[in-house]
C-alpha cells in the first residue's frame, strides 16, 4: 500500500503564473477529494470526484482553479493566473466507496506565490 | 453550514499528564465525527471516529464520545507521551455532499519530560 502521493510537494511561483499539481490516490480508492490548508488553519474543503466525475465544488473554487480526475485514477488541480493569496498547502485525499469512510491524506503541495 | 469549534493551543502539558481538547459542532442531521492528527514533518492521519450519538471511538489510548445533546466530541487520553506532541484536528462529514470534511481550526499539543 503507497498511501495517497502528490507532486510537487513545494512549488514557488510567480503571480500570475499558472500552475498544475498532481494527486494519487490509493488506487481502489473511488472518491478523490481536495483540500486547501493556510497556516494556522484546519483544512477547507475545494472539490471532490466520486470516479471520474466532479460531483461538488466549494465556493473557494473561483473560475481559476480547475480540477480534473481523467478515467478515475490520478486528479490534477490547476490555478491560472495565480495570486499572492493562493499561497497555502494543497492537500488531497481519496476513500473508498459511499458512507462516513476514512479519508486517506497526501502530504500536501505547498504552493509559495511570490 | 456545517462548522466545528475546537479550543485553542497550544496546550503545553507534563508527560502522564491527562489530556483533554473541546470540540464542539454545528450541523444539519446527525453528522459523523472525527479526529485528526498531524505529527511534525507528516501528513494528517485519522485517530479515531463515531458516526452515531453515544458512539465511542478510541485508538492509541485517545478517546472520544458523540455527545448529540451538547454536540459535542471532546478528544481525552488519561496519560500523554512525549510523543504525543502534534496538531489535533477535529472534523464533521455531514449526510450527503459526498462526505466531505469540514475541519475544526486544530490545537496544537505539546508534551514535555
Amino acid at each position: 500500500d503507497t498511501g495517497v502521493s502528490q507532486n510537487p510537494r513545494h512549488k514557488i511561483t510567480k503571480r500570475g503564473q499558472n500552475v498544475t499539481f498532481r494527486c494519487d490516490p490509493i488506487s481502489e480508492h473511488n472518491r478523490l477529494y481536495w483540500y486547501r490548508q493556510t497556516l494556522g488553519q484546519g483544512p477547507e474543503f475545494l472539490t471532490y470526484f466520486q470516479n471520474e466525475a466532479q460531483l461538488e465544488k466549494s465556493r473557494l473554487l473561483s473560475d481559476r482553479f480547475s480540477a480534473e480526475r481523467p478515467k478515475g485514477s490520478f486528479s490534477t488541480l490547476e490555478i491560472q493566473r495565480t495570486e499572492q493569496g493562493d499561497s497555502a498547502m494543497y492537500l488531497c485525499a481519496s476513500s473508498l466507496g459511499q458512507g462516513p469512510h476514512e479519508q486517506y491524506f497526501g502530504p500536501g503541495t505547498r504552493l509559495t506565490v511570490t | 453550514g456545517d462548522s466545528v469549534t475546537q479550543m485553542e493551543g497550544p496546550v503545553t502539558l507534563s508527560e502522564e499528564a491527562f489530556l483533554t481538547i473541546n470540540c464542539t459542532y454545528t450541523a444539519t442531521g446527525y453528522p459523523s465525527l472525527f479526529w485528526y492528527v498531524q505529527y511534525p514533518g507528516e501528513g494528517l492521519q485519522l485517530l479515531l471516529k463515531a458516526t452515531k450519538a453515544d458512539d465511542k471511538g478510541s485508538n492509541k489510548g485517545f478517546e472520544a464520545t458523540y455527545r448529540k445533546e451538547t454536540t459535542s466530541f471532546h478528544l481525552e487520553k488519561g496519560s500523554v507521551q512525549v510523543s504525543d506532541s502534534a496538531v489535533y484536528f477535529c472534523a464533521l462529514s455531514g449526510k450527503g455532499g459526498g462526505n466531505k470534511l469540514t475541519f475544526g481550526t486544530g490545537t496544537q499539543l505539546k508534551v514535555e519530560l
